[in-house]
């Protein structure tokens, strides 16, 4: 049973403008929420993340929504760049000790920017 | 650069031999982790590490697979008699709070 779900496997933006993913989960547990970028033959790279005690984190053109009654959160990029295309991961964890356990991820989704 | 690193970065291997990858995470982070990911889906957590305990091996795929932080610092993860389902790329990740960050990964072929 998948606790993090993408369910757009893919999304095509034009370049400059908004792009919204996201990603719904199912476990009550999970405190604190990350957004990864990653390219092929890369390691996932880490982009921002939001407490569960919050509900918006902005760094830049990146902005996280967490909707916790609704059990959803979205990634917000604006403007959208051409460097922005990649496959994008939700993850979820259960925050313990001052850090985490392991990351749970959905299965990404493919943001590809057109000029 | 002081990011997380992985040796080698790709293994190919016949089924039944035994493979062995290494990761060194960043340098303050006191906690490790591995991670399995295959072809159209997101990372799967296999295992982590604070200092040298290992904290949760539950979810090791099955007792071929185990893992050692032996001085709290490198990590290694070993995979005994490797079969073809075992293909995949292996990722490690370090962490000191919540957010984990990842190394460039290990690819392997088991053929």
């Amino acid at each position: 049973d998948q606790q993090v779900k993408q369910n757009s496997p893919s999304l095509s933006v034009q370049e400059g403008r908004i792009s919204i993913l996201n990603c719904d989960y199912t476990n009550s547990m999970f405190d604190y929420f990350l957004w990864y970028k990653k390219y092929p033959a890369e390691g996932p790279t880490f982009l921002i993340s939001i407490s569960s005690i919050k509900d918006k984190n902005e760094d830049g053109r990146f902005t996280v929504f967490l909707n916790k009654s609704a059990k959803h959160l979205s990634l917000h990029i604006v403007p959208s760049q051409p460097g922005d295309s990649a496959v994008y991961f939700c993850a979820a964890s259960v925050s313990s000790g001052g850090g985490a356990d392991g990351l749970t991820f959905g299965k990404g989704t493919h943001l590809i920017i057109q000029p | 650069d002081t990011g997380v690193s992985q040796n080698p970065r790709h293994k190919i291997t016949k089924r039944g031999q035994n493979v062995t990858f290494r990761c060194d995470p960043i340098s303050e982070h006191n906690r490790l982790y591995w991670y399995r990911q295959t072809l159209g889906q997101g990372p799967e957590f296999l295992t982590y590490f604070q200092n040298e305990a290992q904290l949760e091996k539950s979810r090791l795929l099955s007792d071929r697979f185990s893992a050692e932080r032996p001085k709290g610092s490198f990590s290694t993860l070993e995979i005994q008699r490797t079969e073809q389902g075992d293909s995949a790329m292996y990722l490690c990740a370090s962490s000191l709070f919540v957010e984990q960050y990842f190394g460039p990964g290990t690819r392997l072929t088991v053929t």
